[in-house]
């Protein structure tokens, strides 16, 4: 089946620093790929859908220049965490859809901790 | 907006009994997808079961089905013959047709020797 992964699976950083977090389709090619939060213990929040060769739509509440998402090719995604703080520690799941099948698979995620 | 509510934060379950978790969801969109994912430990989004909206018939895989009441928005999960690898966390979801995915609370089950 159809494979998303994420690098790196899990970060360390420090306050202050930015940390860049790839979503990559390996068999398909993903013309929309969601990111997604997760804190301990609750469940999936969207920040943000992008769209290849697009901008990024955030959802409400998301600060776009705090976390940036460029979705430069039809297989690859990034978000990086800006000047990261101790409370953007969280569990970051990307989402990528199959352009052709209409098909949707998750990446692994990518667990951040910010010192 | 859409919304998905799951009303039981935990559910525990003998090995080899059955077990049922609750869904519903609020929408005014006709056409949509619902979804049961599993996400164990590791944390990875593992597909469970899906249904289309427009398919009356519930959704069966293996010892997995859903019991679909379009008129009622409600979509549960029951989950025959558990097994302890069933043991996880089961998040009930929506898409609508452009893709927009949104997540229930989750449900932690266990399932006991």
């Amino acid at each position: 089946g159809a494979v998303v992964s994420q690098h790196p699976s899990r970060v360390i950083c420090k306050s202050g620093t930015s940390v860049k977090i790839e979503c990559r389709s390996l068999d398909f090619q993903a013309t929309t790929m969601f990111w997604y939060r997760q804190f301990p213990k609750q469940s999936l929040m969207l920040m943000a859908t992008s769209n290849e060769g697009s901008k990024a739509t955030y959802e409400q509440g998301v600060e776009k220049d705090k976390f940036l998402i460029n979705h430069a090719s039809l297989t690859l995604s990034t978000l990086t965490v800006t000047s990261a703080h101790p409370e953007d520690s969280s569990f970051y799941i990307c989402r990528a859809r199959d352009y052709l099948y209409n098909e949707q698979f998750f990446g692994p995620g990518t667990r951040l901790t910010v010192l | 907006a859409q919304t998905v509510t799951q009303s039981q934060p935990e559910m525990s379950v003998q090995e080899a009994e059955t077990v049922t978790l609750s869904c519903t969801y609020d929408t005014s969109e006709s056409d949509y997808y619902l979804f049961w994912y599993k996400q164990p430990p590791s944390r990875q989004m593992i597909l469970v079961i899906r249904q289309e909206a427009y398919k009356q018939q519930n959704a069966t895989e293996n010892r997995f089905s859903v019991n679909f009441q379009k008129a009622a928005k409600s979509f549960s999960l029951k989950i025959s013959d558990s097994q302890l690898g069933d043991a996880a966390m089961y998040f009930c979801a929506y898409r609508t047709h452009n893709n927009d995915m949104r997540f229930g609370a989750g449900t932690r089950l266990t399932v006991k020797p």
